[in-house]
């Protein structure tokens, strides 16, 4: 059973405009919240991350958001740029150990 | 400073036959892991060591086996391959304790079993 999902398996936006990036978790003892990007062929890259006991974290045009009542995070790219297309993993971490999302697949239009 | 290298990048096997995905990393980290990704599926974790001599099972271990002698290496080991195991494999590595953005992942190897 999968603790970590991202139920949109894709997502297409024009350059300049905003991704958002959800996630959804459902154990409760993660302690950091992480955001992966992939490129075809090369390993996940980290990005962000966020601890369980924060609410926000900015990096950037990356910002990640995490709400611990609902269980749910979100990865926010301001301004999508085209460099930013590939796939993007949330990931959650307890005792070391990640579990990741099945991603989601950003394409960023010119 | 070369951080998780994996070899082979490519392999074919037949059902049945053994082999070994090898990951090394010259960062240190005390923290190894071996994931598979399989479409729709994201990272699942199949076996992890939180140092030399130390290993643990992970989501997936079924069919794979691994060893941690020194700091540098932990192998993946295929006793019979199997067709189910068709995946792409990564190794991660990371430092135990502080900042929890220190994992590094290799490049990958794309193992097909036929």
């Amino acid at each position: 059973d999968q603790q970590v999902k991202q139920n949109s398996p894709s997502l297409s936006v024009q350059e300049g405009r905003i991704s958002i990036l959800n996630c959804d978790y459902t154990n409760s003892m993660f302690d950091y919240f992480l955001w992966y990007k992939k490129y075809p062929a090369e390993g996940p890259t980290f990005l962000i991350s966020i601890s369980s006991i924060k609410d926000k974290n900015e990096d950037g045009r990356f910002t990640v958001f995490l709400n611990k009542s609902a269980k749910h995070l979100s990865l926010h790219i301001v301004p999508s740029q085209p460099g930013d297309s590939a796939v993007y993993f949330c990931a959650a971490i307890n005792d070391y150990k990640l579990s990741f999302g099945a991603g989601t697949t950003v394409t960023v239009r010119a | 400073n070369a951080g998780v290298t994996q070899t082979p990048k490519f392999q074919v096997l037949k059902t049945g036959q053994s082999m070994t995905l090898q990951c090394a990393q010259d960062m240190n980290h005390e923290y190894m892991s071996w994931y598979r990704q399989d479409p729709g599926m994201g990272l699942r974790l199949i076996h992890y060591s939180v140092g030399a001599g130390i290993t643990d099972q992970g989501e997936v271990p079924n069919g794979y086996n691994v060893s941690r002698s020194t700091t540098e290496d932990f192998p993946l080991r295929l006793l019979s391959a199997a067709p189910s195991q068709t995946s792409v494999y990564f190794c991660a590595s990371s430092r135990l304790g502080g900042d929890h953005y220190g994992y590094t992942f290799g490049s990958g190897t794309r193992l097909t079993v036929v």
